[in-house]
């Protein structure tokens, strides 16, 4: 089945610093890439999408300039949280897709857990 | 504005007897609906989807049934077994577009 590989699991990083997250597609091309967030005890919270070669489409609230995402190949996809504070400590999640509908089918990597001291 | 909702934060069933999940949406234009399992620190996993097209669809001991005009879908495991236990959640996407919207999770915690 389709696998998709992130990392890293777990990240501690200083406030100020930042921090890059990796979303591979091992097995597949991955058209359309997707990157959440999750609070504890929260919902998976989308925060962008990105198609390959493109720019990624943030949702509304969602900095742009600090959640930077590159989507360079069909395979690899990239989140960079800049300037890193504590409040964006969470755990954030990617999942790729072959196709652009949901019915291709979403696979989730295991998340990296962020956390910002 | 929780366009998926699920209310029961948490569900508990004994061994062996059926556990139901019940997820409400309020977007009228989701035709596409998704059931995910996650572990705490692990990434969801898939389960079952259903479209908009259908009224229940079955994936051995996995049912996910829905109520377009109650907007409403449930997912059934029977029998259900420890390793079920869980966060689930369920999705919602409109069939020509990309993005998933998923509920707030239901812990099921499946007893012996």
């Amino acid at each position: 089945g389709a696998v998709v590989s992130q990392h890293p699991s777990r990240v501690i990083c200083k406030s100020g610093t930042s921090v890059k997250i990796e979303c591979r597609s091992l097995d597949f091309q991955a058209t359309t890439m997707f990157w959440y967030r999750q609070f504890p005890k929260k919902s998976l919270m989308l925060m962008a999408t990105s198609n390959e070669g493109s720019k990624a489409t943030y949702e509304q609230g969602v900095e742009k300039d600090k959640f930077l995402i590159n989507h360079a190949s069909l395979t690899l996809s990239t989140l960079t949280v800049t300037s890193a504070h504590p409040e964006d400590s969470s755990f954030y999640i990617c999942s790729a897709s072959p196709g652009s509908e949901p019915s291709y089918g979403y696979t989730f990597g295991s998340g990296t857990r962020l956390t910002v001291v | 504005d929780q366009q998926v909702k699920q209310n029961s934060p948490s569900l508990s069933v004994q061994e062996g007897r059926i556990s139901i999940l019940n997820c409400d949406y309020t977007n009228s234009m989701f035709d596409y609906f998704l059931w995910y399992k996650k572990y705490p620190a692990e990434g969801p996993t898939f389960l079952i989807s259903i479209s908009s097209i259908k009224d229940k669809n079955e994936d051995g001991r996995f049912t996910v049934f829905l109520n377009k005009s109650a907007k409403h879908l449930s997912l059934h495991i029977v029998p259900s077994q420890p390793g079920d236990s869980a966060v689930y959640f369920c999705a919602a996407s409109e069939l020509t577009a990309s993005k998933l919207t998923f509920g707030t999770g239901t812990r099921l915690q499946v007893t012996l």
